[in-house]
């Protein structure tokens, strides 16, 4: 049990477009789904916290414009990347809880994200 | 702002060594995570500690968090080829405003 899907698994995308990365619970409701960044060979950043029907909390310094986070249902959490440019290329990772806390979170495969 | 570091930034032992990371934080935090990524994967939580001087066992590794809350370790004893990883510590500092992962300790381990 405990799967977490991320869709797509990598995405190539021109400057200026939107981008719109799918996290699911598989097998499990999850209340609570994280956003994570993490750019190659370096270390991971949480970007934002979403609550199944309330709005997100962004971590400091993340755009919430520019990273828009959808928490529609109990299993389905999506991360768009808008108006993208070449430094947005990242690998994005999202987690997801039953609770409210990213201890009990199980982790997607990521998505890379190359924006030309 | 909120810095957390990490000692050594990589590690080579010998299958059966022990291995010790360290994480050090600018300021005191509220709690310390542990995770782990494989090459190539996604992280993966190990755990969380809370409480000042708090030690926990999980089989072979030790965690440990500092009785000031500002630095933790992570302690495997005997290591094997599955340990091979990154492991990265972070944490939120006490006003609650910044959730800071650390770069990261990378282990090989040599058959």
């Amino acid at each position: 049990g405990a799967v977490v899907s991320q869709h797509p698994s990598r995405v190539i995308c021109k400057s200026g477009t939107s981008v719109k990365i799918e996290c699911r619970s598989l097998d499990f409701q999850a209340t609570t789904m994280f956003w994570y960044r993490q750019f190659p060979k370096q270390s991971l950043m949480l970007m934002a916290t979403s609550n199944e029907g309330s709005k997100a909390t962004y971590e400091q310094g993340v755009e919430k414009d520019k990273f828009l986070i959808n928490h529609a249902s109990l299993t389905l959490s999506t991360l768009t990347v808008t108006s993208a440019h070449p430094e947005d290329s990242s690998f994005y990772i999202c987690s997801a809880s039953r609770g409210a806390l990213n201890t009990e979170a199980f982790f997607g495969q990521g998505t890379r994200l190359t924006v030309v | 702002g909120q810095q957390v570091m990490q000692i050594p930034q990589y590690q080579h032992v010998q299958e059966g060594e022990d291995f010790t990371t360290y994480c050090n934080s600018s300021t005191t935090l509220s709690n310390i995570q542990w995770y782990k990524q494989r090459p190539g994967g996604h992280p993966v939580f190990l755990i969380q500690l809370v409480k000042s001087g708090e030690v926990k066992k999980q089989k072979r590794l030790t965690f440990q968090f500092g009785e000031a809350k500002k630095n933790s370790s992570l302690h495997i004893t005997a290591t094997q080829t599955t340990d091979v990883g990154t492991y990265f510590c972070a944490g939120r500092d006490n006003y609650g405003q910044n959730f800071v992962f650390g770069p990261g300790t990378r282990l090989s381990v040599l058959p």
